[in-house]
């Protein structure tokens, strides 16, 4: 069973650059979430759609957006990427708001 | 003040411990929680559910005190491979916002 499968899985983009982060879940899930986890600092929400056709914000969305193109795939996109975006990025599903969420595993950025 | 507080450690114990972690939570309307465990740059990994009676699952066993608003991880006969971060995580129905806990570091040493 693949879960939640997240490309690529490590990234050097450049400042300014642009790049968008691919999850894709198989478990038919309706929730689906971007996490960014930077050390001493647990994980953060950035963005989550609850289910297929919405999406809102977490608590740093700032400098993302997010596209949820069907209810298997959940993209982050940087448009204008900054060295403060340097960070490892999770993708993560659930069956609803009170199941637990099931992790990809991550994509590690580092922007110059 | 985050809303899931857990005491980060390190919790530094031999082989064969038994070795408790708590985490509090402040949000009243929290419904459910889990344990995941997070090793070293990967990805966080659900642990157990946690329900108001109590929970076991080998050596692992999970408790909810709803009174005193905080749950419970108990992991008996540690092993070296429990090395690990362990985060708790509350969500109240309807939030679709988890709260995660920062997380708590379990070294196991022989």
């Amino acid at each position: 069973n693949a879960g939640v499968t997240q490309t690529p899985k490590f990234q050097v983009l450049k400042t300014g650059q642009s790049m968008t982060l691919q999850c894709a879940q198989d478990m038919n899930h309706n929730s689906m979430y971007w996490y960014r986890q930077d050390p001493g600092m647990g994980l953060r929400l950035i963005y989550y759609s609850a289910s297929e056709g919405t999406t809102d914000k977490g608590e740093v969305p700032n400098g993302y957006n997010v596209s949820r193109l069907n209810k298997r795939e959940f993209s982050l996109r940087l448009e204008s990427a900054a060295p403060s975006q340097t960070s490892v990025y999770f993708c993560a599903s659930s069956e609803s708001d009170r199941q637990p969420q099931h992790f990809g595993d991550g994509t590690r950025l580092s922007i110059l | 003040r985050k809303e899931v507080e857990q005491d980060p450690g390190p919790f530094n114990v031999p082989e064969g411990a038994t070795v408790a972690f708590n985490c509090t939570y402040s949000n009243s309307a929290s419904q459910s929680f889990f344990w995941y465990r997070q090793d070293c740059r990967k990805e966080p990994k659900l642990l157990m559910s946690v329900y108001s009676s109590g929970n076991e699952d080998g050596r692992f066993t999970a408790q909810l005190n709803r009174a005193s608003q905080y749950i419970s991880l108990l992991i008996r006969d540690s092993k070296l491979s429990d090395s690990a971060t362990y985060l708790c995580v509350a969500l109240s129905g309807g939030s679709y916002i988890p709260t995660f806990g920062r997380g708590t570091s379990l070294i196991v040493h022989p």
